[in-house]
């Protein structure tokens, strides 16, 4: 079965370094999310993107974050300058366009901790 | 606010019996609505969606969506040890938007 793939699956970080979480989306997907859940919290929604742009984008979403799609295959979550707040498990998601377009299938995520 | 609210639960079931979790949502533009899976530490895992109102039966999994009352619920029936998880209710608006997930209500299937 199609799945999504996610690297690291534990990254360590000092606060105030830079973070790239990788994530390869199924292959016929056109859409593409980040989420996170801070432990024992909600799944948060952080981006979507959709043909090469963010389609949307929450309030958690700010200029510390940015996302690319540098090849046809890989999905980046780029956290600029890490803060001990940014520690939680990062959650790439991909869907199908249309009537299906919501029905999500997250990878198995990434933690990340902040020292 | 757009929220989606459930019970933290735990909510206890004995094995075999039906368990029964709810949610309830603030946006009435929300559109689809899905139900997912959470074991400790792991991802999200989908069970099943809904669009329309009434039932929606997969399996042993029946999803009941009612937009007047904006609540929708997961029925489990012969519950099993192995359902024993955290279950997550989420809504979207339109597709392609993103999902707003509710708290989580965690169940606990006992043998």
């Amino acid at each position: 079965e199609p799945e999504v793939t996610q690297t690291p699956s534990h990254q360590v970080t000092q606060m105030g370094q830079e973070v790239i979480l990788r994530c390869v989306p199924i292959s016929n997907h056109l859409y593409f999310y980040w989420y996170r859940q801070i432990l024992g919290q909600k799944v948060e929604f952080l981006v979507s993107f959709y043909n090469n742009e963010i389609s949307e984008k929450s309030e958690i979403f700010d200029d510390q974050f940015s996302v690319e799609r540098p090849d046809g295959s890989n999905f980046t979550l780029k956290i600029r300058s890490t803060k001990l707040e940014d520690s939680a498990m990062y959650f790439c998601a991909s869907s199908e366009y249309g009537l299906g377009a919501n029905v999500l299938t997250f990878g198995a995520g990434s933690r990340l901790t902040v020292l | 606010q757009k929220e989606v609210e459930q019970n933290s639960g735990p909510l206890s079931v004995p094995e075999g019996a039906i368990a029964s979790l709810n949610c309830t949502y603030s946006d009435r533009g929300s559109q689809s609505f899905f139900w997912y899976r959470q074991y400790s530490g792991k991802s999200p895992e989908l069970i099943m969606f809904i669009y329309s109102n009434g039932d929606k039966e997969d399996g042993r999994f029946t999803a009941q969506l009612n937009k007047a009352s904006q609540y929708v619920s997961l029925l489990i029936r012969d519950s099993q040890p192995s359902d024993s998880a955290t279950y997550l209710c989420a809504v979207a608006k339109n597709a392609g938007n993103m999902l707003t997930f509710g708290g989580g209500t965690r169940l606990m299937v006992k043998p």
